[in-house]
């Protein structure tokens, strides 16, 4: 069966800082992969997606990046932290056309 | 740009009772609509997927779907404490992922 993990689980970062959150799927190939952010009082946000390696879409212009070394590993960096990075990050996959399922999750806080 | 609608609520079900859930969605090319539960400080986990007008039961829950209206729907029969939570309405089918809703809270009362 397919699982996907990512870590850390929570962070408390000051500003300016870098971030690097990881996520990493098994049991699948070529997935598509997604980075969300979901901010207190607002809903989910869909940050990037990536179709291979290699290959990332933004969806809103930001503080953030993200890269595809691997099939099925996904990382959402910062160089420098604002406050308003702050927020519950979410790692998702799926097959094209089918369910997308979340990872637990990663807890940002930026001070 | 795509758009997905629910009332936030809170919505305030007894328990034993039918919780009633709604969305409307704005792209009429989405082909695939989904209900997540979300738990407060976790993840959210699929409920119910739906690709087609009608209806779609699983249990104690109900998934309808109608097109022509842009508009998603989730019964939960027999409501228990445990279905106290975010319900995240989502549409999509393309290979950018799903548009979320900002979620209705559920609260059951014992």
């Amino acid at each position: 069966s397919q699982t996907i993990h990512q870590w850390p689980a929570t962070l408390v970062q000051p500003v300016g800082s870098p971030l690097s959150l990881e996520c990493t799927v098994e049991g699948t190939s070529n997935p598509n992969l997604y980075w969300y952010r979901q901010a207190a009082g607002r809903g989910l946000q869909l940050l990037f997606y990536s179709v291979g390696i290699g290959q990332i879409s933004s969806e809103v212009p930001q503080n953030l990046s993200a890269s595809r070394p691997q099939d099925r590993q996904f990382i959402l960096s910062s160089k420098k932290l604002l406050l308003s990075d702050s927020g519950f990050y979410l790692c998702a996959w799926n097959i094209p056309g089918n369910t997308i399922y979340f990872g637990e999750g990663s807890w940002l806080t930026v001070v | 740009q795509k758009e997905v609608e629910q009332n936030s609520g809170p919505l305030s079900v007894p328990e034993g009772a039918i919780a009633s859930l709604n969305c409307t969605y704005s792209d009429r090319v989405s082909q695939s609509f989904f209900w997540y539960r979300q738990y407060s400080g976790k993840s959210p986990e699929l409920i119910m997927s739906i690709y087609s007008n009608g209806d779609k039961e699983d249990g104690r829950f109900t998934a309808q779907l109608n097109k022509a209206s842009q508009y998603v729907s989730l019964l939960i029969r027999d409501s228990q404490p445990s279905d106290s939570a975010t319900y995240l309405c989502a549409a999509g089918g393309g290979a950018d992922g799903l548009t979320f809703g900002k979620g209705t809270h559920l609260i059951i009362q014992p």
